[in-house]
């Protein structure tokens, strides 16, 4: 089976960092990706890490560790605007596959 | 503007109708992905077409078909609605295998 577990929600300050952690269970692996959802739009690609290691991109970096199946997103210099819903996708078996979705992390960014 | 067009963005239908969603994938995407979001869900996965075929199938009710045209729009049929249908319904296509899904803004389908 497949199942992604992350924190339902965090708080956060404008201007400080948070770290949105993401553990996963799936028969197989080809890419965890991260994606931001504001309220009532679409998702919106963030992240793809298929190998250990950071990815750094602007104020987000991702985190892989394939072997303890979990990851992190990491957003520095919080500003209100990121202030959504944060996915964790992963990539099972098959090329083409569904991805798997967890359940979203809800972020509130505070002044 | 993501490439990915969805129409209609807002249906509200009484019990017991029928509706058809409609995607367009990006251009050049030949896999197209249908997620159900109900409020405060996580994306639920329905259906994915390749290049007209079914590749895989999730939860999807027996009341809910989809299919994908020659032209690589698709269509997600849902019938027999009911209240809990009510939800946000995304189309999503892809190519690039390195990043992911790009999705469309959504249909909203309100069920009275």
């Amino acid at each position: 089976g497949q199942n992604i577990d992350q924190p339902t929600e965090m708080t956060a300050t404008e201007g400080a960092i948070v770290q949105i952690n993401c553990t996963y269970q799936t028969s197989g692996f080809n890419g965890l990706f991260w994606y931001q959802q504001h309220a009532g739009e679409a998702p919106t690609f963030l992240s793809y890490n298929v190998l250990d290691g950071l990815e750094e991109k602007g104020r987000f970096s991702s985190f892989l560790s394939r072997s303890k199946g979990y990851s992190y997103l990491l957003l520095k210099e919080l500003q209100m605007k990121d202030s959504a819903s944060y996915l964790c996708a992963v990539r099972g078996d098959n090329y083409g596959q569904n991805f798997v979705f967890g359940p979203g992390t809800r972020l509130s960014v505070l002044p | 503007d993501s490439g990915v067009t969805q129409t209609p963005k807002h249906l509200i239908t009484a019990t017991g109708q029928r509706v058809t969603l409609r995607c367009s994938p990006r251009s050049g995407d030949l896999s197209v992905y249908w997620y159900q979001q109900s409020l405060d869900q996580g994306l639920q996965f329905l259906i994915h077409y390749y290049n007209g075929e079914e590749r895989a199938k999730g939860n999807i009710l027996e009341r809910f078909s989809a299919q994908q045209f020659p032209d690589l729009h698709s269509e997600l049929n849902l019938s027999s609605l009911e209240l809990g249908d009510s939800a946000l319904y995304f189309c999503a296509s892809s190519s690039d295998l390195n990043y992911g899904y790009t999705f469309g803004s959504g249909t909203r389908l309100t069920v009275v």
